[in-house]
């Protein structure tokens, strides 16, 4: 079992409707989760972080977790083509200081 | 730019050259990643550093990788005899102490012809 899992995609959605990404982790300790978007080419970029289970909204952007069923989540509404990549879920271990990163989902918002 | 840097952005070198690479981070951070990336995968964590110590290493690391965090500013990571399949993306980001939140600088491209 991987540590971060998520699904490869490509998830395909239409111009103005909500992505739905998940992310499931092995680690139960785990501490702070992390949502970072890559373009093609590019480095990754910070979107989103959470440290508690709930929702957090930042923009379009909501990040849910469940530390019970050690999932994470992100939302986009509204989804525009600049949206896009590929979306990397990162886990921050109970005893490391290090991001453990999943596989990555492509998602493309077609217009 | 107050983000972080990394020298060079591409590298193409023979197999069995060595390489090195340079990356500065954030000035305030003072943890240090570096990360390889090859298409397809997420980044997969090499070595961390909090100010000029190396706390961890991957198992998967090989003996020909070394990196170096001197007075712990910039780093540098340096590949040995290097092969084929070390062709790939290295990613260097930093945080500071606490929220873990850590921020990439643009990566070396490396390819070992």
């Amino acid at each position: 079992q991987k540590e971060v899992e998520q699904n490869s995609g490509p998830l395909s959605v239409p111009e103005g409707a909500i992505a739905s990404l998940n992310c499931t982790y092995s680690d139960r300790g785990s501490q702070s989760f992390f949502w970072y978007r890559q373009y093609s080419g590019k480095s990754p970029e910070l979107i989103m972080f959470i440290y508690s289970n709930g929702d957090k909204e930042d923009g379009r952007f909501t990040a849910q977790l469940n530390k019970a069923s050690q999932y994470v989540s992100l939302l986009i509404r509204d989804s525009q083509p600049s949206d896009s990549a590929t979306y990397l879920c990162a886990v921050n271990p109970a005893a490391g200081n290090k991001l453990t990163f999943g596989g990555g989902t492509r998602v493309l918002v077609k217009p | 730019d107050t983000g972080v840097s990394q020298n060079p952005r591409h590298k193409i070198t023979k197999r069995g050259q060595n390489v090195t690479f340079r990356c500065d981070p954030i000035s305030e951070h003072n943890r240090l990643y570096w990360y390889r990336q090859t298409l397809g995968q997420g980044p997969e964590f090499l070595t961390y550093f909090q100010n000029e110590a190396q706390l961890e290493k991957s198992r998967l690391l090989s003996d020909r990788f070394s990196a170096e965090r001197p007075k712990g500013s910039f780093s540098t990571l340096e590949i040995q005899r290097t092969e084929q399949g070390d062709s790939a993306m290295y990613l260097c980001a930093s945080s500071a102490d606490g929220g873990g939140q850590a921020f990439f600088g643009q990566g070396t491209r490396l390819t070992v012809v």
